[in-house]
């Protein structure tokens, strides 16, 4: 069955330290893949998207994140976090990108 | 620009009552759909349209009604509200199958 799979429920992270969340797929061919931020009460915000070419993707306030395909595996980078990061995230893919698959989503609390 | 609009934000319902929850677009987007979100569950697809007159059923359709009589609203109806319907729901929008989707706020539902 086609699936997203975030293993880490909850993360926390230091102002200033870099941050890896991890997300893993399964699909037959390469979907398409997205990471969405959500903060409290709020919707979701798209960060960045992949569906073919460069496996290294930048979005919005400093992610990126690399598509393996040996590894099955769409991870979202940060540098240096912010305490404004603090959030939950969301791994999603899909066969076409508007009938997404989500992951259950990491939680980010980022101390000072 | 409003984007994807949900009313109401907040709604508290009786076991076997029903309602609709309202969606609108203003960005001519001709793909929506409904997400619900569980904790611990992501978000999971309740039911989706590819354009007007267009509907289909998600990976969660059962206990919901939609229809697409225009391209900008998509209402959901909720025909006979149980408490397993407690949720947060939300509505997204997209310009088709390649484009991500846009997120309306969202709508938490608490039916007693």
């Amino acid at each position: 069955a086609q699936s997203v799979t975030q293993p880490d429920i909850h993360i926390t992270v230091s102002e200033g330290a870099s941050l890896e969340l991890r997300c893993n797929y399964s699909y037959g061919a390469t979907p398409y893949l997205f990471w969405y931020v959500q903060s409290p009460g709020q919707g979701l915000q798209l960060l960045l998207k992949y569906f073919s070419g460069d496996t290294l993707v930048q979005g919005i306030k400093g992610f990126e994140a690399e598509f393996k395909r040996s590894q099955s595996s769409f991870n979202l980078r940060k540098p240096s976090v912010h305490w404004s990061d603090a959030a939950e995230y969301f791994c999603a893919g899909a066969g076409t990108a508007s009938k997404l698959t989500f992951g259950t989503g990491t939680r980010l609390q980022v101390t000072l | 620009n409003a984007g994807v609009t949900q009313t109401p934000k907040f709604q508290v319902l009786k076991t076997g009552q029903s309602m609709t929850l309202q969606c609108a677009q203003d960005m001519n987007h001709e793909y929506m759909s409904w997400y619900r979100q569980d904790p611990g569950m992501g978000l999971r697809l309740i039911h989706y349209s590819v354009g007007a007159g267009i509907t289909d059923q998600g990976e969660v359709p059962n206990g919901y009604n939609v229809s697409r009589s225009t391209t900008e609203d998509f209402p959901l109806r909720l025909l006979s509200a149980a408490p397993s319907q407690t949720s947060v729901y939300f509505c997204a929008s997209s310009y088709g199958s390649n484009s991500p989707l846009h997120f309306g706020n969202g709508t938490r539902l608490t039916v007693t």
